[in-house]
């Protein structure tokens, strides 16, 4: 099946600063990439939909100015956490949709990012 | 919101079939039907899909009933290793639309 990548796996960070998460996708191309959140003992909470090349949207709930997200490319999507703060600290994971090939618009998922704040 | 029901947990012993329902009552007509896991601390891992009729890959085997109002998911020969929440997600396969996960059922396989 098709690969998707993040990067950090794990960050740790202090309380004001800004974090920086990558979505790979690494053998297929993805017009669409979702970003989800998922705290202990729950399901995932979609965030966003963001298209290459174009802004992202938000679910409602979701702050954007918290929660940057841009998708310059058909293979990178990036979400920035900034002014993170204790109760931001949580599970990411980003997903993408094939736009091609066998996998063609099925959605893979990536490894996850956790974020703890201190 | 999650459009389908699951049972919160099961248990299953190692070796024997492991049955997931799903109730998926107000499924539409161009709604197919999705299941993935995830264990542990690890990103969703997509298993099967089906729309009408049932499935089968090297994973597992998808059972959809004539109304296609459920669902079953069928692990045929459980191992440890997949002990893992099971999330059954009805979703149109075009455009944008994301999977939205709902609390799944957490399968535990017990030696």
């Amino acid at each position: 099946g098709a690969v998707v990548s993040q990067h950090p796996s794990w960050v740790i960070c202090k309380s004001g600063t800004s974090v920086k998460i990558e979505c790979r996708s690494l053998d297929f191309q993805a017009t669409t990439m979702f970003w989800y959140r998922q705290f202990p003992k729950q399901s995932l909470m979609l965030m966003a939909t963001s298209n290459e090349g174009s802004k992202a949207t938000y679910e409602q709930g979701v702050e954007k100015d918290k929660f940057l997200i841009n998708h310059a490319s058909l293979t990178l999507s990036t979400l920035t956490v900034t002014s993170a703060h204790p109760e931001d600290s949580s599970f990411y994971i980003c997903s993408a949709r094939a736009l091609s090939g066998s996998s063609y618009n099925e959605q893979f998922f990536g490894p996850g990012t956790r974020l703890t704040v201190l | 919101d999650a459009k389908t029901t699951q049972p919160t947990s099961m248990d299953c012993a190692e070796g024997r079939a492991a049955n997931l329902p799903c109730n998926h009552s107000t499924i539409s007509g161009n709604e197919y039907v999705y299941w993935y896991r995830q264990i542990h601390s690890q990103g969703p891992q997509y298993i099967i899909h089906g729309l009408k009729n049932n499935e089968t890959n090297e994973m597992a085997s998808l059972i959809i009933t004539e109304d296609r109002k459920s669902s079953t998911l069928i692990l045929p020969h459980a191992t440890l290793r997949d002990t893992a929440v099971y999330y059954c997600i009805v979703r149109v396969n075009s455009g944008n639309t994301p999977l939205v996960f709902g609390k799944g059922t957490r399968l535990s396989v017990i030696a």
